[in-house]
């Protein structure tokens, strides 16, 4: 099956400072979504970027889809970015495998005041 | 908007109880999805609904696992009996109906899951 490798593992920062976040992964996708998991656990679909780019605020994607990586940009971090952030992808199988999404790991952020 | 909504939050329960669990879809979506988190083995897919159909139960751990769509806006995830190894958070997600051939657009949109501890 694709793999997907997110890198950095861990990411400390301080209030205010930048971070840009990677996602590999190991085949041609159709779906790509980037999520935030918040230390109360629930998973916030972020962005759904197959590719091109798109930002929200202080946050931004882009995803090169030929060369099979995806960069989350976190500009002037606050203390509620903190949590896992999460890339997952999914290729499509003849139209019925379209959400069926592979999660990295995650990248655990934390954010200091 | 409401999102999807899952009961119950938390599930505490002694191993060879039967647990059920809930999800409600966004209204218009038309794909179902149950995901698992744990520590070990992250965040993967046990089943997938498509209208209501299921489509894909490769990622259902066994047999004591089982699945039912009846209709659009409701689904349950059961687990007979359970055992201390399913101590996990179950995740349903729901995609958005898509005109045209593709069945759904991939978007899921996660409810907030239901934290199980079996003793």
């Amino acid at each position: 099956g694709i793999q997907v490798e997110q890198s950095p593992p861990d990411l400390i920062l301080q209030e205010g400072a930048n971070s840009t976040l990677r996602c590999n992964f190991s085949d041609s996708v159709n779906n790509l979504q980037w999520f935030h998991q918040n230390p109360w656990g629930q998973l916030i679909n972020l962005f759904y970027i197959p590719s091109g780019t798109k930002q929200n605020g202080r946050l931004s994607a882009t995803t090169v889809a030929t060369e099979r990586y995806s960069l989350l940009y976190i500009s002037s971090s606050q203390t509620t970015d903190s949590g896992v952030y999460f890339c997952a992808v999914a290729v499509d199988a003849g139209g019925t495998s379209y959400g069926k999404l592979t999660f990295g790991q995650g990248t655990i952020l934390t954010v200091h005041p | 908007d409401a999102g999807v909504i899952q009961s119950p939050r938390h599930e505490v329960t002694e191993m060879g109880q039967e647990v059920t669990l809930r999800c409600k879809p966004i209204s218009g979506h038309n794909s179902l999805f149950w995901y698992r988190q744990t520590m070990m083995r992250g965040l993967e897919l046990l089943i997938y609904f498509n209208n209501n159909v299921p489509i894909d139960d490769s990622g259902m751990p066994e047999d004591r696992f089982s699945a039912k769509m009846p209709n659009a806006s409701f689904s349950t995830l059961k687990i007979q009996p359970s055992e201390p190894r399913d101590s996990a958070v179950y995740f349903c997600a729901s995609s958005p109906r898509l005109a045209g051939p593709r069945k759904n657009t991939g978007e899921l949109f996660f409810g907030e899951g239901s934290r199980l501890t079996v003793l």
